[in-house]
């Protein structure tokens, strides 16, 4: 998959922790994107970052959620006080700056379980 | 409000025929459509796409079709291939004032190719 880095692949969490979910772009891409993927559920658009900015994070809940994307370091997906309704698997993608149309590149995803 | 629906959950197809995957939008920013396909537990992978400017665009055995009026897409497999079995997602993508873009991901079809 182009060299989009998740980590880690699985992670468990009780209810009420917090889950950290990072995502290491393909070297050169300034595009961050996360969707979330729910069981039997197509995948949602939750937050696009670019470099130390947030760009558009209208798919993301308002509470307990937050995305950043540091000038040097992988982006971070970050859920405060897990229910058993985040567990789903979250794919970040990343895209080149360049023009339009480029498609973006996913990592192989994060499956979350709350338990 | 779904944006981008694939009304066919699943997909039947024998091997060697045609197999044909249905994609509707709704909003008519979107100038950009992509088909990623997806294995169990993997990211989706790149697939194929059209600007808005075209009609069709052949990629080997993958050919997409875009009818702007009726607001819909098709991407054709010919022939289908075993391994042609996955989860197959359209998106559409609009543009950002910044050059960069937001996917919009269909619910997805899962194409099942019988030997």
């Amino acid at each position: 998959n182009a060299g989009v880095m998740q980590n880690p692949r699985h992670l468990v969490r009780r209810r009420g922790q917090e889950a950290r979910l990072r995502c290491s772009p393909v070297k050169g891409h300034s595009h961050v994107y996360w969707y979330r993927q729910l069981p039997e559920e197509g995948l949602k658009f939750m937050v696009y970052l670019q470099k130390e900015n947030i760009i558009d994070e209208s798919g993301m809940p308002k509470e307990r959620f937050s995305a950043e994307f540091p000038k040097e370091g992988p982006s971070i997906l970050r859920i405060q006080q897990v229910v058993r309704g985040d567990s789903a698997a979250y794919f970040c993608a990343s895209s080149p700056d360049r023009g339009r149309g480029t498609e973006a590149f996913f990592g192989q995803g994060t499956r979350l379980t709350v338990v | 409000d779904q944006q981008v629906k694939q009304n066919s959950p699943s997909l039947s197809v024998q091997e060697g025929r045609i197999s044909i995957l249905n994609c509707d939008y709704t909003n008519s920013m979107f100038d950009y459509f992509l088909w990623y396909k997806k294995y169990p537990a993997e990211g989706p992978t790149f697939l194929i796409s059209i600007s808005s400017i075209k009609d069709k665009n052949e990629d080997g055995r993958f050919t997409v079709f875009l009818n702007k009026s009726a607001k819909h897409l098709s991407l054709h497999i010919v022939p289908s291939q075993p391994g042609d079995s996955a989860v197959y997602f359209c998106a559409a993508s609009a543009l950002y004032v910044q050059g960069a873009q937001k996917l919009v991901f269909g619910q997805g079809t899962r194409l099942t190719i019988n030997p």
